[in-house]
């Protein structure tokens, strides 16, 4: 069983505020690192996926970041909006996802 | 195209009573698979399936069996429930899984389950 990390379990922000989170895996026989976005009472959403070392990937306010010679991943959110509270999952291997950081902003 | 749906939405059944859980995608992806998700455990693998006639056991098989006769269907067969498996399951698809596919998976709205 692949050990797939996320942190913080949970994160609570006011509106505008910036934050970022962590996706921490195993780096061998690593090819692809997919993010999910999770809004209660609704299903997986793909946000990202990268697969090299560095690579950057961004989508409105939401970035994220790739090193996989040392295992992780981070997700950030640029003034936070009530709209961007969900969980984000990470899955670094495919089938494998990570608990998952739940994030809530309050106005 | 409908993606991938779930059926039923919810269910409530009685320990050791069995049951089918549906999924079925229309997006014609080689790659299926089932995951529960219960609080501060995120999704985990039940089982898996690469194309039709081919399944794999994911993290938590134990007391469930899949088949995939087909591309389009992967139903989850609950063998004699127990409360245990109280949980929100959730089927996904992808149109491949292998190197090098980058593709993400599209989930189903989920079923939840509750075994008194």
């Amino acid at each position: 069983i692949l050990n797939v990390e996320q942190s913080p379990q949970s994160l609570h922000v006011q509106e505008g505020d910036s934050t970022n989170f962590t996706c921490s895996f195993p780096s061998s026989n690593f090819y692809a690192l997919h993010w999910y976005r999770w809004e209660t009472a609704k299903s997986p959403e793909a946000l990202f996926v990268m697969t090299l070392n560095g690579d950057e990937k961004k989508k409105g306010r939401i970035s994220a970041t790739l090193n996989t010679k040392e295992g992780y991943s981070y997700l950030y959110i640029k003034g936070s909006q009530p709209e961007d509270s969900a969980t984000y999952l990470c899955a670094p291997y495919k089938l494998i996802f990570g608990t998952g950081t739940r994030l809530q902003v309050f106005p | 195209n409908a993606g991938v749906t779930q059926t039923p939405k919810f269910q409530v059944l009685k320990t050791g009573q069995s049951m089918t859980l549906q999924c079925a995608q229309d997006m014609n992806h080689e790659y299926m698979s089932w995951y529960r998700q219960d609080p501060g455990m995120g999704l985990r693998l039940i089982h898996y399936s690469v194309g039709a006639g081919i399944t794999d056991q994911g993290e938590v098989p134990n007391g469930y069996n899949v088949s995939r006769s087909t591309t389009e269907d992967f139903p989850l067969r609950l063998l004699s429930a127990a409360p245990s498996q109280t949980s929100v399951y959730f089927c996904a698809s992808s149109y491949s899984i292998s190197r090098p596919s980058y593709n993400e998976q599209f989930f189903g709205p989920g079923t939840r389950l509750t075994v008194l």
